[in-house]
């Protein structure tokens, strides 16, 4: 069974800094680009950043590049997100998620963890 | 960047009645990179359709995806209670993916 776990989460002032991990099971981790969805309360979903299975390629939303870094440790089957310089519009709940299996496939993601509540407030 | 637009932002309907959910691109996507997704209240997203067409595992035959170029739609023959939810399409063909800002199907 796959299963997508995120941890990390929690209340940080602006400014500072907080790392959201997923720990993923049941599947070939390396084998798949993996990817961070936000959702903000109330509103839709935003794609954030990919990562591609060797760290060769990685992708952001415009409005946290520079701030965010996507990586991953493919020996400990986990993916990570460090978040820095986080703002009020930051906050929500952050889904790692992972693709259908496929070359043509890497942005449908078939699996979502359960979310992690980031909250950026003073 | 490619922006999706959803409509109806909210549908009104009965179970057994058909919904017709559309997704507008502002600009062509490249080779069917369209997909469906379902969310209900404090769960993660469910994907319905991928490549436009291509039903996710799982998802019943009511749910039918279609489309191409700018103009996608998600149609759901006999609404089941179970459907009753928020829709989004998100486009994975250039980057930054990005999503519509949601349909919510709503019982009349």
């Amino acid at each position: 069974e796959v299963q997508l776990v995120e941890s990390g989460g929690g209340l940080v002032q602006p400014g500072g800094s907080l790392r959201v991990s997923c720990a993923a099971s049941g599947f070939t981790f390396n084998s798949y680009w993996m990817s961070w969805v936000r959702q903000a309360p109330g509103k839709g979903l935003e794609w954030v950043a990919s990562i591609k299975q060797d760290e060769s390629e990685k992708y952001y939303v415009d409005s946290v590049k520079g701030r965010f870094a996507i990586s991953r440790d493919n020996a400990k089957n986990t993916l990570h997100l460090q978040m820095n310089s986080l703002r009020a519009e930051d906050t929500a709940v952050y889904y790692c998620a992972r693709p259908v299996w496929g070359p043509e496939t890497r942005g449908a993601f078939v699996y979502w963890g359960q979310g992690a509540l980031v909250t950026v407030s003073s | 960047e490619i922006v999706l637009t959803q409509s109806p932002g909210t549908l009104s309907l009965s179970p057994g009645e058909r919904a017709t959910l559309s997704c507008r691109a502002s600009q062509s996507i490249i080779r069917y990179y369209l997909a469906w997704y379902q969310q209900k209240p404090g769960q993660a997203p469910r994907l319905l359709f991928y490549g436009a067409s291509s039903r996710a595992t799982g998802i019943p035959d009511r749910f039918s995806g279609s489309g191409s170029g700018t103009d996608f739609t998600l149609t759901i023959s006999r609404l089941e209670p179970e459907d009753f939810a928020v829709y989004y399409c998100q486009q994975y063909g250039s980057s930054p993916w990005t999503f519509g800002q949601g349909t919510k199907v709503e019982i009349k």
